[in-house]
Parts: C-alpha cells; sequence; structure tokens
C-alpha cells in the first residue's frame, strides 16, 4: 500500500524563489528518502534523512523529519530552471521503499 | 561510464506478445529491484533481488517474471502482454540492506500495447 503523500501535488515558482514540499507517511520507518525524476529520466536520490534525525543539509536542499508527525518537508532554495522536475520522498521500512506520488515543480526564468 | 542501464528505451509490442527487459548495473550493489511507474507517476515495486535471490515479489501477474543470472544482472520477462501492462519499467540497485539505503535508478524502458 502507498506510505508517502506528497503535498503539493503541483508547485510553479520563479527562478531564484524557495521551493517547499512536503510528505506524509503512515507507519513508523527506518529512514526516509527524497528522490528528484527529471523528465524522461530516472529517479536520482537527493537526500536520506534517519529516523532519529530531525533535519539535514545537501547544498542548496534542506530537509526536515517530524516522526511524531509522521511528516517530512524538502526546501530547496534559490531555485533555478534546471530545478524543474517531479520530486518523490519515499519511507524505508523493511525490506522495500515506499515511494509517494510526487510534486510536480515547475521554475520559471 | 552509467551506473544501471536498462535496454531497450522504448518498447512498442501487440498485446498478447511476449517481451524482456535487460538490466545491468556495474556499482558493485548486491540488490536490485523493478518498479513499476504507472500514467500518474505513482511508482510501485515488483520485485526485489538480493545475492540472486527473490527477496520482495509484490502482487504481480505471474505474467512477470524476474530473472537474475548475477549480482550485476536483472532481466524481466513479460509474457502474454495486455493493455493494462503499459508503463514505464525502471530498475534499480542499492548496497546493503535493501529499505535503507539510496537507490540508483536507470532511465526506464517505456512499455506501449499496441
Amino acid at each position: 500500500s502507498q506510505q508517502g503523500e506528497e503535498d503539493p501535488q503541483a508547485l510553479s515558482i520563479q527562478e531564484g524563489e524557495n521551493a517547499t514540499m512536503n510528505c506524509s507517511y503512515k507507519t513508523s520507518i527506518n529512514n526516509l528518502q527524497w528522490y528528484r525524476q527529471n523528465s524522461g529520466r530516472g529517479l536520482v536520490h537527493l537526500i536520506l534523512i534517519r529516523s532519529n534525525e530531525r533535519e539535514k543539509h545537501s547544498g542548496r536542499l534542506r530537509v526536515t523529519l517530524d516522526t511524531s508527525k509522521k511528516s517530512s518537508s524538502l526546501l530547496i532554495t534559490a531555485s533555478r530552471a534546471a530545478d524543474t522536475a517531479s520530486y518523490f520522498c519515499a519511507t524505508g521500512a523493511g525490506t522495500a521503499l515506499i515511494f509517494g506520488k510526487g510534486t510536480t515543480l515547475s521554475v520559471s526564468s | 561510464d552509467t551506473a544501471v542501464s536498462q535496454t531497450p528505451k522504448y518498447l512498442v509490442t501487440q498485446m498478447g506478445n511476449d517481451k524482456s527487459i535487460k538490466c545491468e548495473q556495474n556499482l558493485g550493489h548486491d540488490t536490485m529491484y523493478w518498479y513499476k511507474q504507472d500514467s500518474k507517476k505513482f511508482l510501485k515495486i515488483m520485485f526485489s533481488y538480493n545475492n540472486k535471490e527473490l527477496i520482495i515479489n509484490e502482487t504481480v501477474p505471474n505474467r512477470f517474471s524476474p530473472k537474475s543470472p548475477d549480482k550485476a544482472h536483472l532481466n524481466l520477462h513479460i509474457n502474454s502482454l495486455e493493455l493494462g501492462d503499459s508503463a514505464v519499467y525502471f530498475c534499480a540497485s542499492s548496497q546493503g540492506v535493501f529499505g535503507a539505503q539510496p537507490q540508483h535508478f536507470g532511465d526506464g524502458t517505456r512499455l506501449s500495447i499496441l
């Protein structure tokens, strides 16, 4: 069954603005991962945050995790046109990653 | 060098045919996966192999049969293709415990059933 749900489904912003995507999940997790998918390409791993971590940074990306609310957020700062893609959260619990439906981000110049 | 490569990239075929998709990874990972992504971009795990052993076999019609000849290869054979099989199929690999490590994806095989 589907675990993660991203919100919003679609997001349109201007270059230079920040983009925030949220992910909610239902059961206990070991970790939560964020992936990016450019049109016509495979998913690319962005960041992994473990259940005992609250925040993680990687370049312009900032991920937070609130296990009490079963939610995570991905913040992309100073967005660029090249950030246009779909972003997925995936929860790891046991033997598989369960992906959400994704947020489609459009960044216009 | 491409880390996870799938062939073919596009597959257009008639209903009822049998087809195979091949996947190879050169990352030295011990776990490989097949995912199906539908038209709404929902990505669902189909199979997972660890060291050539089947670990995950989700509710997938038995027309789909994975085969892992070695740790670096995981192929997917589909018999008697149906219209509902149209989707993008992704191969992925990871090292170690399945849900605890980043996964590396191929660029997908776009399967269209006429």
